[in-house]
């Protein structure tokens, strides 16, 4: 099964800072039809999760440009700017290039 | 609007089972896949597996194969998960969540179904 690293576990944050989330993967996510299927959810408390950004880069409809996805490989980042309280909760990365579909063990952003 | 709607959460005894269902509302059932997803209270997301909304043909993660069946009442528009000989492990909320092809990912959720365990 493919290990998905999210580092850090638990993000102190202020409202309005930016941070940033780490996810790696124990292969390379580049399917063999060149596209790497790597997401990011945030689920809110209480809440099931929430798409935010699909495949790497994407933002999900609706969700505001504050939220940014990057990288390649094995290697990627979510970033949140000017966070705001509706941002807190767990993120989750989740893998869908390889079976069975793994998701990382979550980062908790929360207030200072 | 698109919804996922789950049924309510259960309690029951280790050896029992339990039928979980997602009623699926605002768009063609047959067109998505249906995934569930485990999570433990406390922890992280498991995935469990998914079911072909069109040819109900069931796909199992390899941790959940044998005591867990997915099933469709595809005129009903719900998927439905089934376990047997519950454990006292299988507490956890289950979701059902729609897989979205050609992105791969899962667009929508339902709110989740808990189940306890517990003699």
């Amino acid at each position: 099964d493919v290990l998905m690293t999210q580092t850090p576990v638990s993000l102190p944050v202020s409202l309005g800072g930016q941070v940033s989330i780490s996810c790696r993967s124990s292969q390379s996510l580049v399917h063999s039809d060149g596209n790497t299927y790597l997401h990011w959810y945030l689920q809110k408390p209480g809440q099931s999760p929430q798409l935010l950004i699909y495949r790497v880069s994407n933002r999900f409809s609706g969700v505001p440009d504050r939220f940014s996805g990057s990288g390649s490989g094995t290697d990627f980042t979510l970033k949140i700017s000017r966070v705001e309280p509706e941002d807190l909760g767990v993120y989750y990365c989740l893998q869908s290039t390889h079976f069975p579909y793994t998701f990382g063990a979550g980062t908790k952003l929360e207030l200072k | 609007q698109i919804q996922l709607v789950q049924s309510g959460p259960e309690l029951k005894k280790p050896g029992e089972s339990v039928k979980i269902s997602c009623k699926a509302s605002g768009y063609t059932f047959t067109d998505y896949a249906m995934h569930w997803v485990k999570q433990a209270p406390g922890k992280g997301l498991k995935w469990m597996g998914w079911i072909n909304t069109y040819t109900g043909k069931p796909t199992y993660a390899d941790d959940f194969k044998g005591r867990f069946v997915f099933s469709l009442e595809a005129s009903a528009s719900t998927a439905n998960l089934q376990i047997s000989n519950l454990k006292n492990e299988d507490t956890a909320t289950y979701f059902c969540a729609r897989w979205t092809d050609p992105y791969w990912y899962f667009d929508f959720w339902g709110p989740g179904t808990m189940v306890t365990v517990s003699s």
